[in-house]
Formats: structure tokens, sequence, C-alpha cells
């Protein structure tokens, strides 16, 4: 069964950093682009982030470009996100989502999210 | 990177149909054919409904059918059952370089 289970949700403080995980099962993990959406709750979806099979290519929302690092680890089947300068406006669930087969613009498999707080 | 434009909410009696509707620009939906649509009950992550503008994964029934008019993609529910009340949001490949959703829209099954 395909699994995206993430990880590493906490409250952090503005200005600080933090790193995300998210764990695939279930699938060849190195054949997908992979991507990282967030969600205030009760708000809409808000793509954040992309990164290819083979990592040689990543894309970023305006809004997090800079401050934001997608990453994967193909041996360990896991995506990651370090999130640097934090702002309050970050604040939400973070969920990873499998690219589909027919285009990585699709998000075919989502995990259930972590949540992130920026508060002081 | 602005969203694309849908309606707030959307409401039809179970058997009806719904229309939704999702505006962009030239340089989204207007520009070629990478435009999807995802539900979302709530407390649950979204699924993949729609791709490709009219194709649907498998296991979804094919009262759910997509559409596009030059910068406007649209999804229609047909025969509402109760279980299809959630949030819908259209996708949109910009520029090819990111990924845009809309605002979403709530459809109740009245």
């Amino acid at each position: 069964e395909l699994q995206l289970v993430e990880s590493g949700g906490v409250v952090v403080q503005p200005g600080g950093s933090l790193r995300i995980s998210c764990a695939a099962s279930g699938f060849a993990f190195d054949d997908y682009t992979m991507h990282w959406v967030r969600q205030v709750p009760g708000k809409g979806l808000d793509w954040v982030s992309l990164i290819n099979s083979d990592a040689t290519k990543s894309y970023y929302a305006d809004s997090v470009k800079g401050r934001f690092t997608i990453s994967r680890d193909n041996r360990k089947k896991s995506l990651y996100l370090q999130m640097n300068n934090l702002r309050p406006e970050d604040s939400a669930f973070y969920f990873c989502a499998k690219g589909s087969g027919d285009s990585s613009w699709y998000l075919d498999y989502w995990g259930q999210g972590t949540q992130l707080t920026v508060s002081s | 990177q602005s969203a694309l434009i849908q309606p707030p909410s959307a409401s039809g009696s179970p058997g009806q149909s719904v229309t939704i509707s999702c505006t962009g620009t030239n340089r989204d939906i207007g520009g070629h054919n990478y435009i999807s649509w995802y539900q979302q009950h709530p407390g649950k992550a979204p699924k993949l409904v729609i791709y490709d503008v009219t194709k649907r994964p498998s296991g979804v029934p094919d009262r759910f059918s997509g559409s596009k008019s030059g910068n406007t993609a649209s999804l229609t529910v047909s025969d509402l059952q109760a279980e299809d009340e959630a949030d819908y949001y259209c996708s949109a490949c910009a520029d090819f370089y990111y990924v845009l959703f809309g605002g979403g829209t709530r459809l109740t099954v009245l």
C-alpha cells in the first residue's frame, strides 16, 4: 500500500528554522517528482515546492523562495523541507504529495500532513 | 503567482448536477492542458479526481467530469450524492515551473 507519512511539525519562534520530513513506502520513490503543499486550517491549498525524481530540479513558490529548500534521499525514500527564517504566515499543515506518473504537475497521493506553528 | 479564481460555494440537491468554474490566465489554464481537480473532505488529505482537464483516475466515479474553454476550466459533478459534499480545488501548472491552486469551492449537497 502506498503511504506518505510526514513528521517534524512543531511550534517554532519567528525567525527560527525547522526541517520536516516525509517517509514514502509502497511505490518506486525514485521514479517520481514530489511536492510540498501547505494549508492553513479552514483555508485553501497553497503549493510550496517540488523536486524532480533525481533531485536535479526544484521549484518554489515566490512566498518561500530563498527561505525554504526541498531535498530528497532516494535511498531512504524520504522527502525533506528545510525551512529557515520562519514567519507567522508560514503556520499551516504541510502535506507531502507524490507527482503522478502521467505528469509531474498532478499530485495523485497525499500524506496526512504535519502541523507547523510559528509563534513567539 | 496569483491563485486561480473559484466561486467560494456551490450547492445542489441529490441527483442534480453542479458545475464549478476555475478561471486563470493564458499563462496557466489557457496555456496548456495540465489542469486538475482535487476533492477534500474535512480533516482529510486532498484526493485527485480529474487530471489532463478531462481524465479520471482509477476509482473516481464517472459522475465527475472536467472541461476547459479558454482560460476557464470547469468541474461538473452529476447525479449528486451525499458523499460528494466536500471542498473542491482546481489546479494548473503555471509557466511550467510552479503549481497554482484555486481558492477552493465548498460543495453542499442540500
